[in-house]
């Protein structure tokens, strides 16, 4: 059984610029979940992918932005970067038929904004 | 809204002390509580479910609906239980969101 995976681990961008995350799912699980973690909080939920097409979102603006692949992989995407956008990234992938809130992590990526 | 509320941001309790973390949530409904565990360079982990009554590494965690807490207890700490603990709550219809804790960190001092 493969895990969560993430890249890349480390990532310096210039304010104004965009950014792209990616992610590839724990074997078998259908469903992407994305997160910030800003530093001393609790992860904040972006949004969700399944099948394809964003399913649910968080109190994000819309340049942030994602894409799932036919292989359940998924991309995070983050246009016009803005300092507080500095956080570690979290991936997590789950089965929409398994129990909600049974998530399985990436390792993050973290985004420094300059 | 559903909201989870960590008190505490840092607990050091000594080696063989008991340990409770804190958890109060909001939430119209009935609610499925999770903890989390983050230890040092490791990924973010699923550490127990309320739903399923269970003991995991001597930890448990008992609902309280009167109180809307659900804290994470374990008799006699261990050195190995430093890390850094999120109370979470899912959304139970609809897409899997879920709402983390701010955490607390735990310090076992040996």
């Amino acid at each position: 059984e493969t895990g969560v995976t993430q890249s890349p681990t480390h990532l310096i961008k210039t304010r104004g610029q965009q950014v792209t995350l990616r992610c590839s799912s724990q074997s078998g699980h259908n469903t992407v979940s994305w997160y910030q973690q800003a530093l001393g909080q609790g992860p904040q939920f972006i949004f969700q992918y399944y099948r394809e097409e964003e399913n649910g979102r968080g109190n994000f603006p819309p340049r942030f932005s994602g894409l799932q692949f036919p292989n359940y992989s998924s991309e995070l995407n983050v246009n016009a970067l803005e300092l507080d956008d500095s956080a570690l990234y979290l991936c997590a992938s789950s089965l929409t038929s398994g129990r909600a809130g049974e998530q399985y992590f990436g390792p993050g990526t973290r985004l420094t904004v300059t | 809204a559903q909201r989870v509320t960590q008190p505490e941001k840092l607990l050091s309790v000594f080696k063989g002390a008991p340990v409770e973390l804190k958890c109060n949530y909001s939430y119209s409904g009935s609610p499925e509580l999770f903890w989390y565990v983050q230890y040092s360079r490791q990924r973010l982990q699923l550490l127990l479910r309320h739903i399923s009554r269970e003991s995991i590494k001597g930890f448990t965690a008992d609902l309280n609906k009167g109180e809307t807490s659900f804290h994470l207890k374990k008799p006699f700490a261990q050195e190995e239980d430093s890390a850094m603990y999120y109370c979470a709550l899912p959304r139970k219809r609809g897409y899997q969101k879920v709402t983390f804790g701010i955490g607390t960190k735990l310090q076992v001092i040996p």
